[in-house]
């Protein structure tokens, strides 16, 4: 079964270093999605991806973010200038909304990302 | 920011048994609704969804029900299996959007 891919597992950094995750999602998918998860808090939206644009970003998603499609299966996630409290789980997500199942979205693993 | 609550931090279920979790809503724009199953360590896994224009749907042991008057949703899981023991993810989105708001998560425990 086709399923969505992240490496690393798990990333630890230094403040102020760059860090890149990525993510492959299910081929035939078109929407591709950036979601964080804060230990012990809920899983929060950052940004959607579509026709290799940005569709939707929160407010979480500021300059500090950027999102790629490099190529046409890896879709990644940089944050420039990492922050104490950028440390979270990252979850990459992808869908195909006209499938005909709004919104079911499939999801990685996850990327535990540790900022020192 | 609540627009999705799930008020039960936990719930322990005997096995065999009807397993029902619980999810409020604020925003009214809200069409459609989904439920995850997460287990340690893995992304969340999708189980099933609902759309507004609905008040029941169903897939083989999991149903869930939505009562847009009350702004609230459950899933059924029945009969409950020890594999069913996870945390349990209540997700809404609007039809404009595909951005997920998510609930904060039931943990499910079914007891042998």
């Amino acid at each position: 079964e086709p399923e969505v891919t992240q490496t690393p597992s798990h990333q630890v950094t230094q403040m102020g270093q760059e860090v890149i995750l990525r993510c492959v999602p299910i081929s035939n998918h078109l929407y591709f999605y950036w979601y964080r998860q804060i230990l012990g808090q809920k899983v929060e939206f950052l940004v959607s991806f579509y026709n290799n644009e940005i569709s939707e970003k929160s407010e979480i998603f500021d300059d500090q973010f950027s999102v790629e499609r490099p190529d046409g299966s890896n879709f990644t996630l940089k944050i420039r200038s990492t922050k104490l409290e950028d440390s979270a789980m990252y979850f990459c997500a992808s869908s195909e909304p006209d499938r005909g199942v709004p919104n079911e979205q499939f999801f990685g693993p996850g990327t535990r990302l540790t900022v020192l | 920011d609540q627009q999705v609550k799930q008020n039960s931090p936990s719930l322990s279920v005997q096995e065999g048994r009807i397993s029902i979790l619980n999810c409020d809503y604020t925003n009214s724009m809200f069409d459609y609704f989904l439920w995850y199953k997460k287990y340690p360590a893995e992304g969340p896994t999708f189980l099933i969804s609902i759309s507004s224009i609905k008040d029941k749907n169903e897939d083989g042991r999991f149903t869930v029900f939505l009562n847009k008057s009350a702004k609230h949703l459950s899933l059924h899981i029945v009969p409950s299996q020890p594999g069913d023991s996870a945390v349990y993810f209540c997700a809404a989105s609007g039809d404009s959007n595909y951005q997920l708001i998510w609930g904060a998560g039931t943990k499910l425990i079914i007891k042998p």
